[in-house]
Formats: structure tokens, C-alpha cells, sequence
């Protein structure tokens, strides 16, 4: 069964630095998602992406967090300068064109130091 | 925009007992309304979905759950709880393209 993957499981960073976490989504997919969740607390929407273009954004997503799609099986997320409050884990999400339901990939595990 | 609250942060109960979840959502639309399910350090995995079709809906796992527009509920149940669905069940609504957004989630804890 098609899957959403993620990489890398975990990352270490000091803050200040940018990182990017890579998402392949499922493959026929056109809507993609990137999430969060700040540990012990809930899954918090980030952005969705449709056509090439963000399509919704939180308040969450500054101007120090961008996606982007490169080619056609990556999304990633990058956040330019990450701050000790970046510290969570970030799922990334993709939905086909019936617009139904979205699958989750297994996260990202960011610790920022 | 649409919400979800779970009533309580934790359930405990007891194996072999009933399961409910509770999950109340405000939309301004008619909503698709989703149970994702989180292992612990794993990620979600989406346990079933109401996206207009039948009210009652079943799951993986022996769960379902039942949409009800006059109650704006979409309670999850199991009548008989396992040690392994020990976990951490969110519930989520979405209005179609746009951002699901989830509830606070509970925690559910299987004493033997």
C-alpha cells in the first residue's frame, strides 16, 4: 500500500540554523500538508500546498518556514533560522483529488539546541 | 473555520470493557470528520472516516464510530478494549481542500 515518507526520522540542530525536512508523498496525490506537534500537546495545522502554491497557511507558519515542491515526488519544509520553540515532531500529510482524506507520514523529530 | 473538542484527556478502562471517545466539531459546512490513532513515538494513522456516506462508520481495529448532525458528535466507540489499543486518538475535521485541524486528543489506557 502507497505510503508518505519522511526524512530524516530525527534531527539535532543548534539554534540559528536552517533545516528542511523532506516529504515524499503518495504519488497520485495532488494536496500536501505539513503539520505539527509540540510534544504533549495537540497536531497543529502548518500549511497546505496545491498546484505549486500555498493554498492556507496558520499563523504558526512566519516568514522563517517555507515549502516547496523541487521536483515531482519531494515537499519539503524548511525553516530558515530555527528557534528552541521549532522543537517538535512535523508530519507531512498528502491528500488525492477527491479530496477526502489525508495521509500522514511518521514525522520528523526535530530537537532544537 | 472548523473546530474539534475532545471531552477528557484521558480515559482509562478496564480490557474487555467499552470504549467511548467523545468528539463534538463546529463546521460551517457539511464536514468530513476522521479518528487517527498514535502508537506511542510513532506517527498517526487514521482509524476511519465520515465523509457523507453512511452515519456509522467502522474502523481498523474493531472501532467505529457514529456522525450525528443533531449532536454535532462524532464519538468513537469499541465494545470490548484491548491492550493494545492503548494509544493516543485524536479526533479531526476538515472542510473539504482545506486544513484539518485537530482535537487535543486522549489518551487511552487499558488496565489488565
Amino acid at each position: 500500500e502507497p505510503e508518505v515518507t519522511q526524512t530524516p526520522s530525527h534531527q539535532v540542530t543548534q539554534m540559528g540554523q536552517e533545516v528542511i525536512l523532506r516529504c515524499v508523498p503518495i504519488s497520485n496525490h495532488l494536496y500536501f500538508y505539513w503539520y505539527r506537534q509540540i510534544l504533549g500537546q495537540k497536531v497543529e495545522f502548518l500549511v497546505s500546498f496545491y498546484n505549486n502554491e500555498i493554498s492556507e497557511k496558520s499563523e504558526i507558519f512566519d516568514d522563517q518556514f517555507s515549502v516547496e515542491r523541487p521536483d515531482g515526488s519531494n515537499f519539503t519544509l524548511k525553516i530558515r533560522s530555527t528557534k528552541l520553540e521549532d522543537s517538535a515532531m512535523y508530519f507531512c500529510a498528502s491528500m488525492d483529488y477527491n479530496q477526502e482524506t489525508q495521509y500522514f507520514g511518521p514525522g520528523t523529530r526535530l530537537l532544537v539546541l | 473555520a472548523q473546530s474539534v473538542t475532545q471531552l477528557g484527556s484521558h480515559v482509562s478502562v478496564s480490557e474487555g470493557a467499552l470504549v467511548l471517545l467523545r468528539c463534538n466539531y463546529s463546521s460551517s459546512v457539511p464536514p468530513y470528520l476522521f479518528w487517527y490513532v498514535q502508537y506511542p513515538n510513532q506517527g498517526l494513522q487514521l482509524l476511519l472516516k465520515y465523509t457523507s456516506a453512511a452515519t456509522l462508520v467502522k474502523g481498523i481495529n474493531g472501532f467505529e464510530a457514529e456522525f450525528k448532525k443533531s449532536e454535532t458528535s462524532f464519538h468513537l466507540t469499541k465494545p470490548s478494549a484491548h491492550m493494545r489499543d492503548a494509544a493516543e486518538y485524536f479526533c479531526a475535521v476538515s472542510e473539504g481542500n482545506n486544513d484539518m485541524r485537530f482535537g487535543a486528543g486522549t489518551r487511552l489506557t487499558v488496565k489488565p
